[in-house]
């Protein structure tokens, strides 16, 4: 079975740093992207980038570009997103999922199945 | 950047009843339009992908159809769990992806 599954909610206050991680199982890790996607409170959905673990290619949404940064440790099959200046604004749900190309195959990237379970990120004084 | 469009809002139907969920792109996607679900408390579910295919283990009420830049998701007889909120999301040019700001299907 694909499974994403993430680290757990945080708490943190204004300034402070923090690194959420999802984890990959059930498939071969390093030959799909990851993408993260943001869900700030009763919101929609965010693509924030997408990192392919293989060669840790990374791209970014402009949005998110210099906010936050994306990364990867394939020998553990796991995916980072981090923050180095939290604000109260980054309190939101964040969600990676695999993405990939169920009709053209290979390493492409296009939709997003599975999801990992999402970790709430809490940025309060 | 593709700003996709999601209409209505809100749907109010009753179990057994129809639903029928747009999405319009500000230019053509050609067919790279998936549909997702999304139940309270719960990550995203993939529904529909490249406009009319349904993914793995996704019941055959749900269909997509359309290409370009009109796309209509529709469920043929909604079921209890089906009630929820559903996503449209363009992979129109990569690496960009975007959503739609959702269809809220709640119960009449």
């Amino acid at each position: 079975e694909v499974q994403l599954v993430q680290s757990g909610a945080e708490v943190k206050k204004p300034g402070e740093s923090l690194k959420i991680s999802c984890k990959g199982s059930g498939y071969r890790f390093t030959s799909k992207w990851i993408v993260w996607v943001r869900q700030m409170p009763g919101k929609g959905l965010e693509w924030m980038g997408s990192i392919y673990p293989g060669d840790s290619d990374t791209r970014y949404s402009p949005s998110f570009q210099g906010q936050v940064t994306i990364s990867a440790d394939k020998s553990i099959s796991t995916a980072y997103l981090q923050w180095s200046n939290l604000k109260a604004s980054d309190t939101a749900m964040y969600y990676c999922a695999r993405c990939y190309d169920p009709l053209r195959g290979g390493d492409n990237c296009y939709w997003f199945d599975p999801w990992g379970q999402g970790t709430l990120v809490t940025v309060s004084s | 950047e593709i700003v996709l469009t999601q209409s209505p809002a809100t749907l109010s139907l009753s179990p057994g009843e129809r639903a029928t969920l747009s999405c319009r792109a500000s230019q053509s996607v050609s067919s790279y339009l998936a549909w997702y679900q999304q139940k309270p408390g719960q990550a995203p579910r993939l529904l529909i992908y490249d406009a009319s295919n349904r993914a793995t283990g996704i019941p055959a009420r749900f269909s997509g159809r359309g290409s370009g830049t009109d796309f209509t998701l529709t469920i043929s007889s909604l079921e209890p769990e089906d009630f929820a909120v559903y996503y449209c999301h363009q992979r129109g040019n990569w690496p960009s992806f975007t959503f739609g700001p959702g269809t809220k299907v709640d119960i009449k």
